[in-house]
């Protein structure tokens, strides 16, 4: 069954560096999502991306973000200058977007997560 | 600002009992998603609800969805072990929005 993979699973890093994450979402997905998950707290949406552009993202989303889609398969979330708050799960999520005969496919799937540690 | 509230936070139940968890939101939605989280893993889709007084069923899992009322259920019927996890309810923002605000999760512990 086709899955979101991420790489990689853990990551640290020491404060003011530059972070990249990288997904691969399913392949005919067309949405493409980054949330965060700070440990034992809830999944906070951090922005999504449609058609090559971010079409959604959340206060959390300042400028030190940034998402790319390098080539027809990586998906890449970008911190520039990581700060100690930004230790979390990073979970990468794809979705369908138009299914069968046009019907919309809202599921989002989830990868397993990069752990994020910034020290 | 969308709010998404589950109760209870915590819930202790034992094998072969049935349960309700509840998902609350404060403005109007269109879609609802329920997913299981285990330690330390990812997020395994359940369900998703489009649509007011829709009802799924996987297992011993039951997901209802009341947009009037703005309020979805997850009833777990007859627990096993196994369901022991913590699930998350999620509703998307507003019309052709695909930003999940999340709950704060329900852990479930199921005791021999």
């Amino acid at each position: 069954e086709p899955e979101v993979t991420q790489t990689p699973s853990h990551q640290v890093t020491q404060m003011g560096q530059e972070v990249i994450l990288r997904c691969v979402p399913i392949s005919n997905h067309l949405y493409f999502y980054w949330y965060r998950q700070i440990l034992g707290q809830k999944v906070e949406f951090l922005v999504s991306f449609y058609n090559n552009e971010i079409s959604e993202k959340s206060e959390i989303f300042d400028d030190q973000f940034s998402v790319e889609r390098p080539d027809g398969s990586n998906f890449t979330l970008k911190i520039r200058s990581t700060k100690l708050e930004d230790s979390a799960m990073y979970f990468c999520a794809s979705s369908e977007g138009i299914g069968t005969a046009g019907r919309r496919v809202y599921e989002q799937y989830f990868g397993p997560g990069t752990r994020l540690t910034v020290t | 600002e969308l709010k998404v509230e589950q109760n209870p936070l915590f819930l202790s139940m034992q094998e072969g009992k049935n349960y309700t968890i509840y998902c609350n939101y404060s403005t109007t939605s269109d879609r609802l998603y329920w997913y299981r989280q285990d330690p330390g893993k990812s997020l395994e889709s359940l369900f998703v609800l489009l649509s007011n007084g829709a009802v799924k069923q996987e297992g011993r899992l039951m997901a209802s969805l009341d947009t009037k009322a703005r309020l979805s259920t997850l009833h777990i019927t007859a627990a096993v072990h196994d369901l022991s996890a913590t699930y998350f309810c999620a509703v998307v923002s507003g019309a052709g929005s695909y930003q999940l605000t999340f709950g704060k999760g329900t852990k479930l512990s199921v005791i021999p």
